[in-house]
């Protein structure tokens, strides 16, 4: 079966700071990904989606960057950390050509 | 962007009581998926549709995928503590990217013991 894991699970980081969350699939092969934020209001807001090794859409501009160095390995990266980017960061996976997309347990970031 | 207009936004109830919530929208869909997260937690697909008027059950849960393709429900019978959480409706859109999903903003379900 598969699974999909995040970490870490939690993160406090100072204003300016840079962050490196990864996410990681096992039990599956050319999963599509994904990076989702949660902010206080709930709603969830689409960042990143990747279909292969190397690439990535982003949907909303901002000081976050993705990259896919592996077929089951999704990182989310920022140079320097702004207050406006706490919030609960989920990734997600789902098989090419299917709608369906499982989500990770998730990682609380507050930037302090 | 498109929206998906989910309702309620909050529901407070009795245990025992059943549940009902909906999403619509003004465009059509393929796809209509339901997800429950707890607090701290990622959501967890509960029910996924893929065809008009399609009726499907998992447990206590009922999802339906309307049949103009703009709507959907979700019912629980018989609600239970553990029912606590928001639920959040997600469609993949008519025409749209296969690899996007619209997700409405959530219904919170409080259930009292």
């Amino acid at each position: 079966s598969q699974t999909i894991h995040q970490w870490p699970a939690t993160l406090v980081q100072p204003v300016g700071s840079p962050l490196s969350l990864e996410c990681t699939v096992e039990g599956t092969s050319n999963p599509n990904l994904y990076w989702y934020r949660q902010a206080a209001g709930r709603g969830l807001q689409l960042l990143f989606y990747s279909v292969g090794i190397g690439q990535i859409s982003s949907e909303v501009p901002q000081n976050l960057s993705a990259s896919r160095p592996q077929d089951r390995q999704f990182i989310l990266s920022s140079k320097k950390l702004l207050l406006s980017d706490s919030g609960f960061y989920l990734c997600a996976w789902g098989l090419a050509g299917r709608d369906t997309q499982y989500f990770g347990p998730g990682t609380r970031l507050t930037v302090l | 962007g498109q929206q998906l207009n989910q309702s309620p936004q909050s529901m407070f109830i009795q245990e025992g009581e059943d549940v009902s919530m909906n999403c619509t929208s003004s465009s059509i869909f393929n796809t209509w998926l339901w997800y429950k997260q707890e607090p701290g937690e990622g959501p967890v697909l509960l029910i996924a549709l893929y065809k008009a008027g399609e009726l499907t059950s998992n447990g206590r849960l009922t999802a339906q995928f309307g049949i103009t393709r703009k709507d959907s429900f979700l019912n629980i019978s018989a609600s239970i503590p553990s029912d606590v959480g928001i639920y959040f409706c997600a469609g993949q859109l008519w025409g749209g990217s296969n690899y996007k999903l619209t997700f409405g903003k959530g219904t919170l379900l409080t259930v009292n013991p």
